[in-house]
C-alpha cells in the first residue's frame, strides 16, 4: 500500500533552517510528483510547492520563492523540503503528499515545526 | 490568483444530508477535489475530479460541479463524518489552490 512517512517534530530558532523528509513506499517513487502543504494551528491548508522526483524539477508558490528548496534522493525514495530564514509565522504542521496530476491522493502523517526563541 | 470560497461551518443532524459548497469564478470549468481532515490527522481524499470516489470512501459521499459552485454532499450523515472539509483545484496561474475549509458539525 502507498505510504508516505515523514520525519519527526522539530524545534528551531528564528533565522534557522529546517529540513523535513518524506519517505515513500508502495509505489514507484519517480512516477509521481510530490506536493508540500503546510497548516498553521487552527488554520487551513496552504500549498508550498511541488517536486518531480524523476527530473528534480520544482515549482514553488510565490510566497515561498527564495526561502524553500525541494529535493530528493531517488536511491532511498525520499523527498525533502527545506525552509530557511524561519520566523514564528512558519510554526505549522508540514505535509508531503503524492500528486497524481492535479490531485493529492496520499498524504504523509505531517511534521510539526515549531519556531521559537 | 484564483480564490475558492467555502462557508466556515455547516451543521447537520445525524441521518440528514450535508451540503458543503465551494465557490470560484467559473469553477465548473475546473476539476475539483475534496479532502476530509479530522482533528490531529492528515487530510484524506474523499472526492476527486468533481465526483469520483477513491476506494474505501463510502457511497454517501458525492460531488458535483457547475457554474461558479462545486458541492460536496454527504448523505445519511454519521457522527464520524464530523471533520473539516477542504476543496481544491489546479489553476494555471496559482497551481494548487485550497478553499479555506468548512467545519462540519454533526448535531
Amino acid at each position: 500500500q502507498v505510504q508516505l512517512v515523514q520525519s519527526g517534530a522539530e524545534v528551531k530558532k528564528p533565522g534557522a533552517s529546517v529540513k523535513v523528509s518524506c519517505k515513500a513506499s508502495g509505489y514507484t517513487f519517480t512516477s509521481y510528483d510530490i506536493n508540500w502543504v503546510r497548516q498553521a494551528t487552527g488554520q487551513g491548508l496552504e500549498w508550498m510547492g511541488w517536486m518531480n522526483p524523476n527530473s528534480g524539477n520544482t515549482g514553488y508558490a510565490q510566497k515561498f520563492q527564495g526561502r524553500v528548496t525541494m529535493t530528493r534522493n531517488t536511491s532511498i525514495s525520499t523527498a525533502y523540503m527545506e525552509l530557511s530564514s524561519l520566523r514564528s509565522e512558519d510554526t505549522a504542521v508540514y505535509y508531503c503528499a503524492r500528486r497524481d496530476s492535479t490531485v493529492s491522493d496520499y498524504w504523509g502523517q505531517g511534521t510539526l515545526v515549531t519556531v521559537s526563541s | 490568483s484564483y480564490v475558492l470560497t467555502q462557508p466556515p461551518s455547516v451543521s447537520v443532524a445525524p441521518g440528514k444530508t450535508a451540503r458543503i459548497t465551494c465557490g470560484g469564478n467559473n469553477i465548473g470549468s475546473k476539476s475539483v477535489h475534496w479532502y476530509q481532515q479530522k482533528p490531529g490527522q492528515a487530510p484524506v481524499l474523499v472526492i476527486y475530479y468533481d465526483s469520483d470516489r477513491p476506494s474505501g470512501i463510502p457511497e454517501r459521499f458525492s460531488g458535483s460541479n457547475s457554474g461558479n459552485t462545486a458541492t460536496l454532499t454527504i448523505s445519511r450523515v454519521e457522527a464520524g463524518d464530523e471533520a473539516d472539509y477542504y476543496c481544491q483545484v489546479w489553476d494555471s496561474s496559482s497551481d494548487v489552490v485550497f478553499g479555506g475549509g468548512t467545519k462540519l458539525t454533526v448535531l
